[in-house]
């Protein structure tokens, strides 16, 4: 599976938007771009995930450049609750296992 | 959504006991559960993938006869430490492939082990 790149961290105030960056340049026709975050000492949480096209849920919304070589998870509105470790992970459509980078620790601040 | 329990949700043992940790998908089946580990400020380190019905793969360096793993069942993966040790000391997160289409994985609330 191809590797991402991620900043270690970002803040974002309370109310705004948070636009979470990744970078994955060797990623293959097939291989998905997944995001999950993990709030300190609890498991991860599934976000959202796409392959080409922009995707959004009651969570985020994941903006995916044409040559899908990086991507842009949106939080429309932060709150303290979405302080958290966030993790883009890039898997392939017939592979099973996520591996986890470092992530980027999130900081919304009041 | 997908809900993935743990139990129990922390542990301490005396070294050389052993240790079970079970995982559960409470309100659907899966065939496949994977367990991590994760130290201090680090990330999740998949340890191993596991099968209802057969038995475990493991990543490569995880020691299969330390740490057992048994998928008996659709609902049910059980993480066994052998003869823990205070370096097994960590938090022991599974998770399971979800009932859609897409093979996201769903976490349990993970579990915190400390051997002392």
């Amino acid at each position: 599976d191809a590797k991402t790149t991620q900043p270690p961290s970002m803040d974002c105030a309370e109310g705004r938007a948070a636009n979470l960056p990744c970078n994955h340049s060797t990623i293959s026709g097939n291989e998905y771009v997944y995001w999950y975050r993990q709030i300190h000492s609890q498991g991860p949480q599934y976000i959202i995930h796409g392959l080409k096209n922009n995707e959004t849920n009651e969570m985020a919304s994941l903006i995916i450049t044409e040559d899908r070589k990086s991507s842009t998870l949106i939080l429309p509105h932060a709150t303290l609750r979405d302080t958290a470790v966030y993790y883009c992970i890039v898997k392939g459509g017939g592979s099973e296992k996520l591996v986890f980078g470092k992530g980027m620790k999130l900081t919304v601040n009041p | 959504g997908a809900v993935v329990s743990q139990h129990p949700s922390w542990v301490i043992c005396k070294s050389g006991t052993s240790v079970k940790i079970e995982c559960r998908s409470l309100d659907f089946q899966a065939t496949t559960m994977f367990w991590y580990r994760q130290f201090p400020k680090q990330s999740l380190m998949l340890m191993a993938t596991s099968n209802e019905g057969s038995k475990a793969t493991y990543e490569q360096g995880v020691e299969k006869d330390k740490f057992l793993i048994n998928h008996a069942s659709l609902t049910l993966s059980t993480l066994t430490v052998t003869s823990a040790h205070p370096e097994d000391s960590s938090f022991y997160i599974c998770s399971a492939i979800g009932p859609s289409s897409y093979n996201e994985q769903f976490f349990g609330p993970g579990t915190r082990l400390t051997v002392l």
